[in-house]
């Protein structure tokens, strides 16, 4: 199994643009988070779906940000509009319930500017 | 929302040495203990995990040793090599997958 696959690995962007993270979980998982990495916050999960559907999206920081998952091979993480805050490596990582094992991709590295 | 309290925040330990990383949790909920371990550049990786009906458990040189009367757990990493400089996480979840993670730990072992 390839494990689960972000895209891109890097991002540049300059402040105010729209950014699309993506993430294709392993085959079979029924679970999918989205992380976030600082420095300063250390790993903090922003929301995740079981079966495609959001369950807790409390660690969303605000209507900036937004996730999608339209089928269970999927998923998107979208910052509309970007700010330099926001700069910080995004995980994405799958599971499959009720095995709580979470697989982690290599991660999409956000520099806004 | 800090829910795992984890330290130290760094660590050097000489090689051969057993390194100790702790942590604390709030929420007796919990049922799940895994620690994670990241290199640079890499997403994190499950290392060992522990449920609290069992107070140790050991995985070759990785130990995680549990007190659920105190709310804590640690891991230890015996004969500590150079391989295993990383940033460790220890993490809680409750069943419902949603787990939480402490702040981490990086560990340099010393050649």
């Amino acid at each position: 199994d390839a494990g689960v696959i972000q895209s891109p690995r890097h991002e540049v962007t300059e402040m105010g643009q729209e950014v699309t993270l993506r993430c294709k979980p392993i085959s079979g998982h029924n679970s999918l988070f989205w992380y976030r990495q600082t420095m300063m916050r250390g790993l903090e999960l922003l929301i995740y779906f079981n079966n495609n559907v959001p369950i807790d999206d409390s660690g969303m920081p605000e209507d900036r940000f937004s996730a999608k998952m339209p089928n269970a091979s999927f998923s998107t993480l979208k910052i509309q509009p970007s700010e330099p805050r926001d700069s910080a490596v995004y995980f994405c990582a799958s599971s499959n319930s009720p095995i709580n094992i979470q697989y982690f991709g290599a991660g999409t590295r956000l520099s806004v500017l | 929302q800090q829910q795992v309290k984890q330290s130290p925040q760094s660590l050097i330990v000489q090689k051969g040495g057993i390194s100790i990383i702790n942590c604390a949790y709030e929420n007796t909920a919990f049922d799940y203990f895994p620690w994670y371990q990241q290199f640079p550049g890499k997403g994190p990786a499950l290392l060992i995990a522990i449920r609290p009906d069992v107070s140790e458990k050991k995985e070759g040189r990785f130990t995680i040793s549990f007190n659920k009367s105190a709310k804590q757990f640690s891991l230890h990493i015996m004969d500590s090599q150079p391989g295993d400089s990383a940033t460790y996480f220890c993490a809680a979840s409750m069943g419902n997958n949603d787990m939480r993670f402490g702040a981490g730990t990086r560990l340099t072992v010393k050649p």
